[in-house]
Formats: structure tokens, sequence, C-alpha cells
């Protein structure tokens, strides 16, 4: 099974900032890895395909790097409502996993 | 526009077994390159994929749940389902259906059912 370990766990940031968020799996994955966001009591939404690809409707701001093993979501000039909590996951091999999320508080 | 519906038991007894079921609307369940998956998150938790089945009824089980899982698809209603037994307290969660476009990501999920498992 392939582990996603993203960091930080946590991350409390004013408007404006930008954000990055790394996701590292424990073996390569090429570019099989997606980007959602979960707003609280909200399904998750795909974010980022693919590592890089963008997702129709999606805010220019979101954007997707990385391939191998280490991959990064930033969030260019943060809004109030990028409030939520932010999972990779990979659909190189079976069984699909996720990482455990990171948190995003706006202050 | 796809829509996917979670329905089903909200209320689990220990030992007996979850059942779910995902109505899928605005689209085919029988369109081809794509998985109908099950993926749950336990209260203030991640996500856990627990298995999917595609269009041609071929089933994969995240191996952590498999001898508790049965995943299936009735055509006629453009719907899919799961089964859980032997259900615990560690069951409890949020239960999502989704679906996965050729080997990717989740595009489409469901709005999510809170299952608790509780006597």
């Amino acid at each position: 099974e392939i582990v996603l370990t993203q960091s930080p766990d946590f991350q409390s940031v004013t408007p404006k900032e930008k954000v990055t968020i790394t996701c590292r799996a424990s073996q390569s994955i090429g570019s099989s890895l997606h980007w959602y966001q979960q707003k609280p009591d909200q399904s998750p939404k795909l974010l980022i395909k693919y590592a890089s690809q963008s997702i129709s409707g999606v805010p220019s701001r979101f954007s997707g790097s990385g391939s191998g093993t280490d991959f990064t979501l930033t969030i260019n000039s943060l809004e109030a409502e990028d409030a939520a909590a932010y999972y990779c996951h990979q659909s190189s091999s079976l069984p699909i996993t996720f990482g455990q999320g990171t948190r995003l508080e706006i202050k | 526009q796809l829509q996917l519906q979670e329905s089903g038991s909200g209320l689990v007894k220990p030992s007996q077994t979850l059942s779910l079921t995902c109505a899928v609307s605005g689209g085919s369940i029988s369109s081809g390159g794509y998985s109908w998956s099950w993926i749950r998150q336990p209260p203030g938790k991640g996500l856990e994929w627990i298995g999917y089945i595609y269009h041609s009824g071929s089933t994969y089980y995240n191996p952590s749940l498999k001898s508790r899982v049965t995943i299936s698809v009735d055509r006629s209603k453009n719907q899919f389902s799961l089964k859980l037994s032997s259900v615990t307290a560690a069951d409890t969660a949020v239960y999502y259906c989704a679906r996965g476009f050729q080997a990717g990501g989740f595009d489409y999920w469901g709005q999510g059912t809170l299952v608790t498992v509780s006597s």
C-alpha cells in the first residue's frame, strides 16, 4: 500500500498569503496524484488532477506540481473562502489511498 | 450534470450488516471508463477508500475491509450498493459514493450519509 504523507497537518494563514501544502508518497506514483478541498459538512471537491492539471470551475489561484514521490498544492493570494481541509489522493496502484489531510485556518 | 445520492440506514447495531445505495442521475452508470467507489470518513478524521465497481461488474476492495465488503451494481436502476458486514463502532462514519475517471481522481461525489454503529 502506498502511504501519502501531507505537511503541514494544520496551518493558520492570513488572506492574500501564498500557501503551499506538500504530499509525499512512499514510492513513485508518476503523476497519479490528485488534490481535493473539503469544507465543513461538505463532500470533497476535486481541485487538481494528475498532479498539475486544472479542473474546470476551480479558481486559477489553485495550482499543483510534482511527480514521482513529491507533490505540491499551491494557493496563491488566499481568500477567506479557502478555509477547508485539503487532501491528496493517489490512483497509481491499488488500494487507492489518501493523505491524512491538511487543515487550513484563515486568521 | 451528474448527481449521486446515498441512501440507507443511518443506525446499525454492532455485528449487523450496513447497507447503503448510491443512486446515479444525469448519466449512465454503464458508461465506459469510469469506476464507482465507496469512501468513508469517521467523524473528525480523514478519508478511507472502501472499494469500487466498474460498469462491467468487476470489483476491487481495500484489503483492510475486504473480508467484510460487497459492492454490487444494479444497471436497471442506475445505482450501486455497499454492504459491510459484522460492523463495530469503528465503522461509524460518513459514507460517500463517488465516480472515478480513467484510473484518476474522483470528480463527482454524493453528499454523504452518516452511519452510526450503536446498540
